[in-house]
């Protein structure tokens, strides 16, 4: 079944303890990124990743970092957590990129809802 | 900047009633706009798209129209089901822009 899998759905932690939440996708899509959702605010983007070692910005950025070592995982990493991050995670993946994005549907995975303390 | 408005909810509906959620946009250029609709405890999924002017995106019997003049595309639908009980996103794509811009999101409750 073709999907994106984040791990873990559910994480608590506090302030300043390092945390990496994974994905990963099955569709040998290139295009990669990292979405938070927060209550009035829909969804932001932090990362995206257009290939494999490409990595950049998105609208959110400031405490996170990502890395894609692999076409198929893109772990977001949480280097001091800060409970102002806490919020509900998204990956999401698309099959093509091109002037005009997305070319293809972006497939998300079923989230990841973390609270810092 | 870029970006998607759309009304606020929650909006609570009975089953077969008629339903729009309304949205606009702000964007440079041509944008693309899209759907989305998120299932409790899921991910978002596409439900329709639009990629230019007076196209009509359309599936499970939701509609909506990409309407240029009006920078608008709201989501329709004749008759609601209980089933349809979701949160909404509106969204928009930029040429160029490695993104998805999207609205705060409408929850759609429809009670039997």
């Amino acid at each position: 079944e073709a999907q994106v899998t984040q791990n873990p759905r559910y994480l608590i932690t506090v302030t300043g303890k390092k945390l990496t939440v994974t994905c990963s996708q099955n569709m040998n899509h290139e295009y990669m990124s990292w979405y938070r959702q927060d209550p009035g605010l829909g969804l932001r983007q932090i990362y995206y990743s257009m290939n494999v070692e490409v990595t950049d910005k998105g609208d959110v950025p400031e405490g996170y970092k990502v890395s894609r070592k692999e076409k198929r995982n893109f772990p977001l990493i949480l280097e001091s957590p800060s409970p102002n991050q806490t919020s509900l995670y998204f990956c999401a993946s698309s099959l093509t990129v091109g002037t005009g994005y997305p070319r293809s549907p972006l497939h998300f995975g079923n989230g990841t809802r973390l609270t810092v303390t | 900047g870029d970006s998607v408005t759309q009304m606020e909810g929650p909006v609570t509906l009975s089953e077969e009633a008629f339903l729009t959620i309304n949205c606009t946009y702000t964007a440079t250029g041509y944008p693309s706009l899209f759907w989305y609709v998120q299932y409790p405890g899921e991910g978002l999924q596409l439900l329709l798209k639009a990629t230019k002017a007076d196209d009509k995106g359309s599936n499970k019997g939701f509609e909506a129209t990409y309407r240029k003049e009006t920078t608008s595309f709201h989501l329709e639908k004749g008759s609601v089901q209980v089933s349809d009980s979701a949160v909404y996103f509106c969204a928009l794509s930029i040429q160029g822009a490695q993104k998805l811009v999207f609205g705060q999101g409408t929850r759609l409750t429809i009670n039997p």
